[in-house]
């Protein structure tokens, strides 16, 4: 599985977009990108997904670069519950087969902090 | 929907004690995880199932087995228990196929001290 880098911690106003970058500069062409955050040690919250186009959903918009080696996660509008630490993973999905049966590795993650 | 449930959410065991966590999902899902969370740290794989019968170590095995009889449930099993095993405990559980890298759905945790 490829490796991800992110900033250890970062800050962010109510109120205002969140940007958090992921760098994953050895993904495979069959890894996806995936967001989940995690609330207090509450299980990890599923946030996005992405393969090369950006997506959006109801919680977040994903932007994966054309090369595909880094990714922000953008929080449009966030607020003091979006305070979480935030993991960036790339995981081939088990229908890809091969030996990595779709598990994630996590790495350390990005705490974010939004302040009022 | 239930999703994914772990019993029981807390538990304190004394060295040596044997214990199973149990894990149950209701989204008729193939692949099932079990990963340990150190304070601070992040998520590491202890072990993972495809579907039924079918088990394989993940990062962090020693000191647990699993078992998968049914599609439902896959219960992680603490032999022995040492202070070393004091952790959170997240089950998960993912779809096996369709296109569009399948969502993996986590359990609320279960929280181990080992005394």
């Amino acid at each position: 599985d490829a490796k991800t880098t992110q900033p250890t911690s970062m800050d962010c106003a109510e109120g205002r977009a969140a940007n958090l970058p992921c760098n994953h500069s050895t993904i495979s062409g069959n890894e996806y990108v995936y967001w989940y955050r995690q609330i207090h040690s509450q299980g990890p919250q599923y946030i996005i997904h992405g393969l090369k186009n950006n997506e959006t959903n109801e919680m977040a918009s994903l932007i994966i670069t054309e090369d595909r080696k880094s990714s922000t996660l953008i929080l449009p509008h966030a607020t003091l519950r979006d305070t979480a630490v935030y993991y960036c993973i790339v995981r081939v999905p088990p229908s890809a087969g091969g030996t990595s049966y779709g598990k994630l590795t996590f790495g350390q993650g990005t705490i974010l902090t939004v302040h009022p | 929907n239930a999703g994914v449930t772990q019993t029981p959410k807390f538990r304190i065991l004394k060295i040596g004690q044997s214990m199973t966590l149990q894990c149950a999902q209701d989204m008729n899902h193939n692949y099932m995880y079990w990963y340990r969370q150190d304070p601070g740290m992040g998520l590491k794989l202890i072990y993972y199932s495809v579907g039924a019968g079918i088990t394989d170590k993940g990062e962090v095995p020693n000191g647990y087995n699993v078992s998968r009889s049914t599609t439902e449930d896959f219960p992680l099993r603490l032999e022995l228990a040492a202070p070393s095993q004091t952790s959170v405990y997240f089950c998960a559980s993912s779809a096996r196929g369709g296109e569009g890298g399948n969502t993996i759905y986590f359990g609320e945790g279960s929280w181990l001290t080992v005394v």
